[in-house]
């Protein structure tokens, strides 16, 4: 099965600097990509994904890359804001088949200093 | 529209009791899945249900753990004789299905086992 990998588990910035986390994965058929936010108490959020077809996708301060051939993406958050606080999670799933299980990695705590 | 709803909320149970956990998922939503996400940790795949297919069952840690969905809706599910290692916070999501991979996440039920 798929193994997504995620680094770091912590991550504390300036307001203001760029946070970026990095995850690897596994299974070359996976295709799908999703990042999703976690603030304390609630259920995950997807703030963004990515499929394979594209290298890099952006919505305002947040981007994520993609490398099939290397397997890594990453979530980049630029400007961060004290609201960006939270976890953050990757996952990668094989879209179109029919297996639609997300496999998460384990997640990343970003901090944002005031 | 409403999201993902879950109840409880909160769950506290004696070692070797049976619980109920509940999920309503997004009105329309083919798709329904549970995850586990244990303190500081990645969510954990549980069970999948699509449509009137079978559910996939493979991340069920145990016999002791059981789903059912009933009219393709309101979901269940349920930990029995449970133990210390079931706490976490059990997490269910929906989507559109098909070939419609957007995972939508409910605020989770936290269950603490004494």
């Amino acid at each position: 099965g798929e193994n997504v990998e995620q680094h770091p588990s912590t991550l504390s910035v300036q307001e203001g600097d760029s946070a970026v986390i990095k995850c690897t994965y596994s299974d070359s058929a996976s295709n799908y990509f999703p990042w999703y936010k976690q603030e304390l108490g609630k259920g995950p959020q997807l703030i963004i994904d990515i499929r394979s077809n594209v290298g890099e996708k952006k919505d305002q301060r947040i981007a994520v890359t993609l490398n099939k051939t290397a397997k890594h993406f990453s979530l980049h958050i630029t400007e961060t804001q004290p609201e960006d606080s939270a976890v953050y999670f990757c996952a990668a799933s094989t879209v179109g088949s029919n297996d639609y299980k997300l496999s998460f990695g384990a997640g990343t705590t970003v901090t944002v200093r005031a | 529209g409403a999201g993902v709803s879950q109840s409880p909320s909160n769950k506290v149970t004696e070692k070797g009791k049976d619980v109920e956990l509940r999920c309503d998922p997004i009105s329309g939503h083919t798709a329904l899945y549970w995850y586990r996400q244990s303190l500081g940790q990645g969510l954990e795949f549980l069970i999948y249900f699509q449509g009137n297919s079978a559910p996939d069952k493979s991340g069920l840690p145990s016999d002791r753990f059981s789903a059912e969905r009933t009219g393709g809706s309101v979901s269940t599910l349920t930990i029995q004789r449970t133990q210390q290692e079931d706490s976490a916070v059990y997490l269910c999501a929906s989507s559109l299905g098909g070939r419609t991979d957007t995972q939508y996440f409910g605020p989770g039920t936290r269950l603490t086992v004494l």
